[in-house]
């Protein structure tokens, strides 16, 4: 069973920067993993930020970015603003296309704005 | 504007069925590759599964929990995404968004309880 590993947790300081990380267990996730990454906060819906590893919705702020890192997907948020405190979730496809075979949310990281 | 509305949730016994609805306005529905995302109650999110539009070829794919017990359809006359969910089990309860990747609806509550 694949499993995509999260962050459980992380902090930073407002106008700080973070990077948190999306992890396969089959190995290095690379593009063709089309990594998505989403954003939760209590109570709401998620919302989309990222599609297929970097690129950005109109809505994502600029302080948001995907990447690839060290054999992992990767969301670094830039000059971080207290609203950005939520719940992060990456999702990757399994099966070589956008939406491929077979989807798999990594657990998801709380970030905590201090 | 980009709505996603999704019914027909509720409280079933096990071994009950279901089906949910989402209702989709806003964007063309028939050429969107739309999936079902759910989330129990404190927990992360989990992929449910997939259909492609009708032009792509219209396949579903399924997360290993649910193939076999639940179907997804789409009637694209009706802007509308079907998810037949049977043989439900208790750990099927969850909060069951629609989501076209970018856009995501509300959710729609299902609780297994005898």
């Amino acid at each position: 069973q694949t499993v995509v590993t999260q962050e459980p947790s992380l902090t930073v300081s407002p106008g700080g920067t973070v990077t948190l990380t999306c992890a396969s267990s089959t190995g290095a996730v690379t593009s063709d993993y089309y990594a998505d990454w989403f954003q939760q906060k209590p109570g709401q819906a998620p919302r989309a930020l990222i599609f297929s590893t970097s690129n950005k919705y109109s809505w994502t702020p600029a302080r948001f970015s995907g990447s690839l890192l060290g054999g992992k997907a990767a969301l670094t948020l830039s000059g971080v603003q207290p609203e950005d405190e939520a719940d992060y979730y990456c999702l990757l496809y399994y099966g070589g296309v956008p939406g491929g075979s077979q989807g798999v949310f990594g657990g998801g990281t709380k970030l905590t704005v201090l | 504007e980009v709505q996603l509305v999704e019914s027909g949730g509720g409280l079933v016994k096990p071994g009950g069925s279901l089906r949910l609805s989402c209702v989709a306005s806003g964007f063309t529905f028939t050429n969107a590759w739309m999936s079902w995302v759910r989330q129990a109650p404190g927990k992360g999110l989990e992929w449910v599964g997939r259909i492609k539009s009708k032009s792509d070829g219209g396949a579903t794919d399924y997360a290993a929990p649910v193939k076999g017990r639940f179907t997804i359809a789409r009637d694209d006359s009706a802007n509308t995404l079907y998810l037949q969910m049977n043989s439900l089990k208790i750990e099927d309860r969850a909060l069951y968004y629609c989501t076209s990747r970018n856009h995501w609806g509300q959710g729609t509550l299902v609780t297994v309880s005898s």
